[in-house]
C-alpha cells in the first residue's frame, strides 16, 4: 500500500533563505506526483506536476525534483518571501485512473 | 483558474437535515471529485465522477451520495447530516489533457453540523 510522508510537519525560516520541503513515498511505481500549496481557509493551488518519466519541473522560484528509485520528491523554494507562508502538500498517483495518495503537508512560515 | 465554483461556501445545519453541496465548472472537464479535509486526516476522497451519470465511491463514501446530470455540475448530498460530517469539502477537477492527472481545486465549502 502506497504511503506518502512529509517531514517536517512544520518549518519556520527567515525571509530570503532557500529551503527544501520533502515528500517520501513507499512504492516507486508511480504515475506522477503533484505539489500543492494551501493558504489558511482556502482551497489548494496546484504548483507543479512531475510525470514519472521526468526528473524535475520548474516554475519561477519553485523547483520540484523526483527520484523514484529512492521514493523521494523535493520542493525547492528559492529566496523565500513571507507570501510563501502556507501549507505545502504533495500527492502521488499510482496510474492514470488511480486516485491520489496524499501527504499530511508541511506548514511553512517565512519570518520577515 | 480552472473555473470551479462551489456553493454554498459556508453552511450551518442541524443533525438529521439533508444538505446538498454544489460544484460547478465552466470548462467541460470530464473528471470531477469531492474531498473532505479534516485536521489529523488530511484530504480524503468521498466520491468522484468520470462523466455524466458515471460516478464511483472513494474511501469515505458512507453517508454521502452524488449526482452528475450535466457535465458542469457535480452535487454532493448528505441525506441526513451528522456531526461527524462537519468538515471542509473541496471539489476538484482533472485538468486537460486528462492523462496528465493534474488536479485543480475549488475554494471549499465549510459545513458545520450542530
Amino acid at each position: 500500500k502506497q504511503e506518502v510522508t512529509q517531514i517536517p510537519a512544520a518549518l519556520s525560516v527567515p525571509e530570503g533563505e532557500n529551503l527544501v520541503l520533502n515528500c517520501s513515498f513507499t512504492d516507486s511505481a508511480i504515475y506522477n506526483l503533484q505539489w500543492f500549496r494551501q493558504d489558511p481557509g482556502k482551497g489548494l493551488t496546484s504548483l507543479l506536476l512531475i510525470q514519472s518519466s521526468q526528473r524535475e519541473q520548474t516554475s519561477g522560484r519553485l523547483n520540484a525534483s523526483l527520484d523514484k528509485s529512492s521514493g523521494r520528491s523535493t520542493l525547492y523554494i528559492a529566496a523565500s518571501q513571507p507570501g510563501d507562508s502556507a501549507t505545502y502538500l504533495c500527492a502521488v498517483r499510482k496510474d492514470s485512473n488511480y486516485q491520489l495518495i496524499w501527504g499530511a503537508g508541511t506548514k511553512l512560515i517565512i519570518k520577515p | 483558474d480552472a473555473g470551479i465554483t462551489q456553493s454554498p461556501r459556508h453552511k450551518v445545519t442541524e443533525t438529521g437535515t439533508p444538505v446538498t453541496l454544489r460544484c460547478h465548472q465552466t470548462e467541460n472537464h470530464r473528471y470531477m471529485y469531492w474531498y473532505r479535509q479534516d485536521p489529523g486526516h488530511g484530504l480524503r476522497l468521498i466520491h468522484y465522477s468520470y462523466g455524466v451519470k458515471d460516478t464511483d465511491k472513494g474511501e469515505v463514501s458512507d453517508g454521502y451520495s452524488v449526482s452528475r446530470s450535466k457535465t458542469e455540475d457535480f452535487l454532493l448530498t448528505l441525506e441526513s447530516a451528522t456531526s461527524s460530517q462537519t468538515s471542509v469539502y473541496f471539489c476538484a477537477i482533472r485538468g486537460l489533457p486528462a492523462n496528465t492527472g493534474e488536479l485543480f481545486f475549488g475554494e471549499g465549502s465549510r459545513l458545520t453540523v450542530l
